[in-house]
């Protein structure tokens, strides 16, 4: 699976829209982009995935860029309760594959 | 939907004992389940990969004695840690997916936290 790179951490602002960012310049043409978050000391929760078309659903927005070199996802009014570590994963889609997890991005929501 | 459920949420045991994590899927079939394990302030990593009703796929550096899994039917698979040790403490989190699409979402369960004494 290929490779992503994201910020060690971000801050944003409570209600504020929070704009994510992931690298994946050796995505493959099969391979999806994931995205999840994990609440500290919980498991990891799905939050959205695409293939090349920008997504939308009640967590959050998933833009990737043309050439899917890139990714952005968009949480439209953060809340302190978005406090998590996000991770973005780039995985062939299948029920057999495996995730690789990398650092993620640890966001904090502040008042 | 696509809840998935980890038993115990905690466990504390004595070193050299066994200790087995139960992991559900709730609401939907789960036709491979995942196991990982997540030490403080590190990510999460792979420990191994099951299909229900077949032998596990252990990740390198792993030891499948020692880590044994059960995915004994579509909805619940089992790790077995055998004779504990205190390196063993750790955060153990299960996934599962099904087939309900062409990209099968992986879901988490909500982790069981491991202290060997």
């Amino acid at each position: 699976d290929a490779k992503t790179t994201q910020p060690t951490s971000m801050d944003c602002a409570e209600g504020r829209a929070a704009n994510l960012p992931c690298n994946h310049s050796t995505i493959s043409g099969n391979e999806y982009v994931y995205w999840y978050r994990q609440i500290h000391s919980q498991g990891p929760q799905y939050i959205i995935h695409g293939l090349k078309n920008n997504e939308t659903n009640e967590m959050a927005s998933l833009i990737i860029t043309e050439d899917r070199k890139s990714s952005t996802l968009i949480l439209p009014h953060a809340t302190l309760r978005d406090t998590a570590v996000y991770y973005c994963i780039v995985r062939v889609g299948a029920a057999g594959n495996k995730l690789t997890f990398g650092g993620g991005t640890r966001v904090l929501v502040k008042p | 939907g696509a809840v998935v459920s980890q038993h115990p949420s905690w466990v504390i045991c004595k070193s050299g004992t066994s200790v087995k994590i139960e992991c559900r899927s709730l609401d939907f079939q789960a036709t491979t389940m995942f196991w990982y394990r997540q030490f403080p302030k590190q990510s999460l990593m792979l420990m191994a990969t099951s299909n229900e009703g077949s032998k596990a796929t252990y990740e390198q550096g792993v030891e499948k004695d020692k880590f044994l899994i059960n995915h004994a039917s579509l909805t619940l698979s089992t790790l077995t840690v055998t004779s504990a040790h205190p390196e063993d403490s750790s955060f153990y989190i299960c996934s599962a997916a099904g087939t309900s699409g062409p990209t099968d979402t992986q879901y988490f369960g909500p982790g069981t936290r491991l202290t060997v004494l």
